[in-house]
């Protein structure tokens, strides 16, 4: 069946550092990639997606780019707030229409230290 | 333009009873998905409804099940309840058969179960 896996976590990291979240998938043919952040105490937010290889999302500084050949979906930001604390999912929407529930990662929890 | 909501933001529950947990679509969507996000963990996909049917099924038991209103809003029910039900439990919403792949979630609801 289809996965996706992230990078351990906490990552902590101290403000305007470079941030990367590795994300790596397993599903067939050509699924739709996403990351969505969650803040404490609150759902689950869109922060960017992919739909097809090669396709860059980008969102409020965060760009991740669909790998086909690689199967990833790495998530980068060149300057860090203290504000991006939060716990970061990759996700994945299988290929093909109708019925689309998303399998995600476990979660990658992001800490920025001023 | 109201997003998801759902209700209630907490319950408390104990082993062996009954749990109804209710979901209003982000304006024009008409696809419901459920997830279960135990502590630390990603969210699961339990089952997506549209049209008032059940289309897709992730890997949980008949306690759980679920229904669809014609205004498109959703119930989640869950019979029996064991201790390991205790989660935040999701609710997206989403509109795929109209090009809206991307799901919308809601705040959630935290059940505990005792």
């Amino acid at each position: 069946g289809d996965s996706v896996t992230q990078m351990e976590g906490p990552v902590t990291l101290s403000e305007e550092a470079f941030l990367t979240i590795n994300c790596t998938y397993t599903a067939t043919g050509y699924p739709s990639l996403f990351w969505y952040v969650q803040y404490p105490g609150e759902g689950l937010q869109l922060l960017l997606k992919a739909t097809k290889a090669d396709d860059k999302g980008s969102n409020k500084g965060f760009e991740a780019t669909y790998r086909k050949e690689t199967t990833s979906f790495h998530l980068e930001k060149g300057s860090v707030q203290v504000s991006d604390s939060a716990v970061y999912f990759c996700a994945l929407r299988p290929s093909g229409g109708g019925a689309d529930g998303l399998t995600f990662g476990k979660g990658t929890h992001l800490i920025i230290q001023p | 333009d109201a997003g998801v909501t759902q209700s209630p933001t907490h319950l408390i529950k104990t082993r062996g009873q009954q749990v109804t947990l209710r979901c209003s679509p982000k304006s024009g969507h008409d696809t419901v998905s459920w997830y279960q996000q135990a502590l630390g963990q990603g969210p699961q996909f339990i089952f997506q409804y549209y049209e008032e049917e059940e289309r897709q099924r992730g890997n949980f038991p008949d306690r759980f099940s679920g229904h669809q209103f014609p205004n498109y809003s959703s119930e989640l029910n869950v019979n029996a309840l064991l201790l390991g039900d205790s989660a935040l439990y999701l609710c997206a919403s989403s509109s795929p058969d109209r090009g809206s792949y991307e799901q919308y979630f809601g705040p959630g609801t935290r059940l505990t179960v005792t």
